[in-house]
């Protein structure tokens, strides 16, 4: 069974400064993505960024990159220069490549501060 | 070009009625997924249609909810019998498919439903 664990129910940050989503995943399949989605408060789910399990390096997008670490299936989420329309709900995500159907975690409330 | 709509976008339900919940995905999107978000939680999956066929309908919680999709476009979710922890946003999610980075889903605005 797929499992996404993410720990941190709230992150308060400066702005202009990096943070770290930790995302953590379980999964017996070898092969399978990750997804970050962002989802402020008028609700739509909003991608991020995605990376393959088989993928050699690590996936960024602008301001986001992903540190993907396989051994410690971890898939944690990068944020850099954070800014005030940065404040939202992020969600980590999976989906094994033989399904379709995304699991994801609970969610971490990362509210930006001036 | 257009998201992924749905409809009503807010919906209260006495307990015991039935509800309809609409899903127009992105045009061209052969797959399409629905998930329900109860307050502070991620979404869990419900079901998800290839085209017309519902090929997984595992996270339907109970007997109560059905979907549809009879065009392989619009989809419907329908709710009978409302109870209190139906209460929850349903998202609708359509993608072109495949398992790689082009099955990204992009999701709708989701419709809140309060059950009372």
């Amino acid at each position: 069974a797929q499992k996404i664990t993410q720990t941190q129910p709230g992150m308060f940050v400066q702005e202009k400064e990096a943070v770290t989503l930790d995302c953590t995943y379980d999964t017996s399949d070898p092969s399978y993505g990750l997804f970050w989605y962002k989802q402020p408060s008028s609700g739509e789910m909003i991608f991020l960024i995605y990376q393959g399990s088989y993928d050699q390096q690590n996936a960024t997008e602008g301001r986001y990159s992903l540190n993907f670490q396989k051994a410690r299936k971890s898939a944690n989420l990068v944020i850099s220069a954070s800014q005030l329309g940065d404040s939202a709900m992020y969600f980590c995500a999976m989906r094994n490549r033989g399904a379709q159907k995304l699991v994801f975690g609970q969610g971490t409330r990362l509210t930006i501060n001036p | 070009g257009a998201g992924v709509s749905q409809s009503p976008r807010y919906k209260v339900a006495k307990r015991g009625q039935d509800v309809a919940l609409r899903c127009d995905p992105i045009s061209g999107h052969v797959s399409l997924f629905w998930y329900q978000q109860a307050l502070g939680q991620g979404p869990e999956f419900l079901t998800y249609f290839q085209n017309e066929a519902q090929l997984d309908k595992s996270g339907l919680p109970s007997d109560r909810f059905f979907a549809e999709r009879p065009e392989g476009s619009v989809s419907t979710l329908k709710i009978q019998r409302t109870q209190q922890e139906d209460s929850a946003v349903y998202l609708c999610a359509s993608s072109l498919g495949g398992a790689g980075p082009e099955g990204e889903q992009y999701f709708g605005p989701g419709t809140r439903l309060t059950v009372t």
